[in-house]
């Protein structure tokens, strides 16, 4: 199994502003994944994270406005940029172990006002 | 068709009932399924992980899959009140996908 940390835990912005979420797991894993989540809603894939090369993003997510850093096989950053309201959400990060299993961060909650 | 479908519920039961949770996939290049639990306000808990068909128990939690119907089943016996949460099944293949997730409430 894998122990992911996320800071921080919680955060309210202002519009405009930006806010990097940080993410660190207990061991090395080759895949990292960023996350967000409505309330009440499922998972929306960001981007994938691959230490040593760039970000992969998924249709609708850019790196102007989601930047990611992956500088070691352990921790990423995931920096929501030039903040709106529609911004509020949860952001997870997760870990793909060697076996297919993912493990999740606890989250970080983002309000943007 | 999304690839993973599961009912959104919510599905409330009795304390001691035995719960059935169910998705449907439809990428024969899934191999692997997962169950994650999920409390209000916390990131997503792996539950059980299964690669192809069969069972596999873990206390009172049985994860099944039957590739042959992509059926993917996860069943609670005796529930607690403390399984009181929204369960999402994944899969992957070559990504992960998940359902959307079942919100599920065990009454005392």
């Amino acid at each position: 199994s894998a122990v992911i940390s996320q800071k921080p835990s919680r955060d309210i912005c202002q519009r405009g502003t930006s806010l990097t979420i940080q993410c660190q797991v207990d061991s090395q894993v080759t895949m990292m994944f960023w996350y967000r989540q409505q309330p009440g809603q499922s998972l929306t894939l960001i981007a994938t994270a691959n230490q040593g090369s760039e970000a992969t993003y998924e249709s609708g997510f850019v790196i102007d406005k989601f930047p990611i850093s992956r500088p070691n096989l352990t921790f990423s950053t995931l920096t929501v940029s030039n903040m709106s309201p529609e911004d509020s959400s949860i952001y997870l990060c997760s870990a793909k172990l060697a076996g297919h299993e993912q493990y999740f961060g606890p989250g970080t909650r983002l309000t943007v006002t | 068709q999304k690839e993973v479908e599961q009912d959104p519920g919510p599905l409330s039961v009795p304390e001691g009932a035995i719960v059935s949770l169910n998705c449907t996939y439809s990428n024969s290049a899934f191999q692997y399924f997962m169950w994650y639990r999920q409390y209000s306000r916390k990131g997503p808990e792996l539950l059980m992980y299964t690669y192809s068909s069969g069972n596999k128990e873990d206390g009172r939690f049985t994860a099944q899959v039957d590739k042959s119907s992509k059926y993917i089943s996860l069943f609670i016996r005796d529930s607690q009140p403390s399984d009181s949460a929204t369960y999402l099944c994944a899969s992957y293949g070559q990504n992960f996908v998940f359902g959307p997730g079942t919100r599920l409430s065990v009454l005392p």
